[in-house]
């Protein structure tokens, strides 16, 4: 079946320094979704993605959609400590009726003041 | 607050016993998903319904689980004989129709956490 992996699993900055996070779906994806767990919180979700090679913007966060459809990464600029927690990639797969979204297991990111 | 429900936000009880969970979804979103996390973990999806049919179950799920979204609005997920490895939180999310393009942007609630003694 469909898998979604992501790395690091892990990652410690100092506050002001910038964070990446890179997705990739064993298969072709339909679109991807990032979110944001907080310590002790639920998943929120933050920005979907759909077009190959696909770029967009909030704020400090650009997110971007592989051209082949099967990756992704996070990249947040200048950390700060309100970007503490674990960022997941979820992806729809590009085969089936906009099912079931399918996981990566995250980046948890800490960030030093 | 028109989020993502869920009761009761924490159940402890004995291996063999059955637990049933509730979901009531944002008003005017047609799907439903569940989905299970374990510590360390992404959300591992269980299944989803749009309305109220169930259109997916992962082949994973045993047999001791069910859930049902009988009027197409707020969902139950049930688990019988719980196990110990049952011990989760179990995450329902809604989201818009595919038609509108939007059906992968999912809004979780807050869970509910199953501790099986």
């Amino acid at each position: 079946g469909q898998q979604v992996m992501q790395i690091p699993q892990y990652q410690h900055v100092q506050e002001g320094e910038d964070f990446t996070t890179y997705c990739n779906s064993s298969t072709t994806l339909s679109n991807i979704q990032w979110y944001k767990q907080r310590p002790g919180g639920h998943p929120v979700f933050l920005i979907q993605l759909v077009k190959s090679g696909e770029v967009k913007k909030q704020k400090r966060l650009t997110f971007q959609f592989g051209e082949a459809k099967k990756n992704s990464s996070l990249h947040i600029t200048a950390t700060q400590t309100t970007d503490v927690g674990t960022y997941f990639c979820a992806g729809q797969a590009g085969n089936t009726n906009a099912g079931k979204s399918t996981f990566g297991d995250g980046t948890t990111l800490t960030v030093k003041p | 607050d028109t989020g993502v429900s869920q009761d009761p936000r924490h159940k402890i009880t004995k291996r063999g016993q059955n637990v049933t969970f509730r979901c009531d979804p944002i008003s005017e979103h047609n799907r439903l998903y569940w989905y299970r996390q374990t510590l360390g973990q992404g959300p591992e999806f269980l299944t989803y319904f749009q309305n109220e049919a169930q259109l997916e179950k992962s082949r994973l799920l045993s047999d001791r689980f069910s859930a049902e979204r009988p009027k197409g609005s707020f969902s139950t997920l049930e688990i019988q004989r719980t196990e110990q490895g049952d011990s989760a939180m179990y995450l329902c999310a809604s989201s818009l129709s595919r038609w509108t393009g939007r059906a992968g942007e999912l809004f979780f609630g807050e869970g509910s956490r199953l501790t099986v003694l």
